[in-house]
C-alpha cells in the first residue's frame, strides 16, 4: 500500500496567481499521477509524472498551465498557473503500486482550490 | 479508445433492496477493471477489482467481456453504502502499469 499526503488541503486564490500543490508518498514509486475533479464531475487525468523525465500530459492539458516537478521517487508538485475561476477544482495526486497479482491506485486526500 | 461509461448519474434505492450500478467500457486489449468509492468527506478508495473476484462489503462485480460490462451489485443495500461510485480501468496486469481511466461516477443514495 501507499500513504499519500497532499498540501495544501484547500486554498482560495486570486485569479492570475499560481498555486503549487505538493504530494509526498511514504514509499518509492515509479509513476505518480495528477488528476482534476471539477465540481460534480469525475476524475480527469492531467498528467503522468515519472522521476527523471518530463511529465506526460493528457489531451487538453499543457505544461505551461500545469507545470509538474518530480525530483525524486517519493515527491511531486503540480502548479496551477495564471489561475482563473474555471480552475476551481479538487486536484488529486495518485500513485500506482504493483503487487504480485495486480496493481492498485492510491490517492491523496485532494487539494480543494477555489479561484476568485 | 479507452473509455468508461456509467449511465446513471444518480441512483436511489431503499434500504434492504438490491442495487446494481452499471458500468461499460471500451478498451483495445484486456484491461483491469476496478470499482472505487468515495464516501462523504473521505478520500477516494478502492472497493474491488475484477482480477481478485472478491466480495467487499457485500458488493460483487463480474466482468463480462462479451458485453464489455463490469456492473457492481449488492443484494441488500445498507444506509452506509450511500456514496459516489466510480468504475475505472487500467492496462492489463503484467504489462507496464497504465493510467487509471475513470467513469463519470454514480451517486448512490440508500433511503432508510
Amino acid at each position: 500500500s501507499a500513504v499519500i499526503s497532499q498540501k495544501p488541503s484547500r486554498d482560495i486564490c486570486q485569479r492570475g496567481t499560481s498555486l503549487t500543490i505538493q504530494c509526498q508518498v511514504d514509499s518509492q514509486v515509479t509513476m505518480m499521477f495528477w488528476y482534476r475533479q471539477q465540481p460534480g464531475q469525475s476524475l480527469t487525468l492531467i498528467a503522468t509524472a515519472n522521476q527523471g523525465s518530463e511529465a506526460t500530459y493528457e489531451s487538453g492539458f499543457v505544461i505551461d498551465k500545469f507545470p509538474i516537478s518530480r525530483p525524486n521517487l517519493t515527491f511531486s508538485t503540480l502548479t496551477v498557473s495564471n489561475m482563473s475561476p474555471e480552475d476551481s477544482s479538487i486536484y488529486l495526486c495518485s500513485v500506482a503500486v504493483q503487487g504480485v497479482m495486480n496493481t492498485e491506485a492510491f490517492f491523496g486526500q485532494g487539494t480543494r482550490l477555489t479561484v476568485v | 479508445a479507452q473509455r468508461v461509461t456509467q449511465p446513471e448519474k444518480l441512483l436511489s434505492v431503499f434500504k434492504g433492496a438490491p442495487v446494481e450500478l452499471k458500468c461499460n467500457y471500451s478498451y483495445s486489449g484486456s484491461p483491469e477493471l476496478f470499482w472505487y468509492v468515495q464516501y462523504s468527506r473521505q478520500r477516494l478508495q478502492l472497493l474491488l477489482r475484477h482480477i481478485s473476484r472478491e466480495s467487499i462489503k457485500g458488493f460483487t462485480a463480474d466482468l463480462n467481456k462479451g458485453e464489455t460490462s463490469f456492473h457492481l451489485k449488492k443484494p441488500f443495500a445498507q444506509e452506509e453504502d450511500s456514496a459516489m461510485y466510480y468504475c475505472a480501468l487500467s492496462g492489463q496486469w503484467g504489462a507496464s502499469y497504465d493510467k487509471v481511466i475513470f467513469g463519470p461516477g454514480t451517486s448512490l443514495s440508500v433511503i432508510p
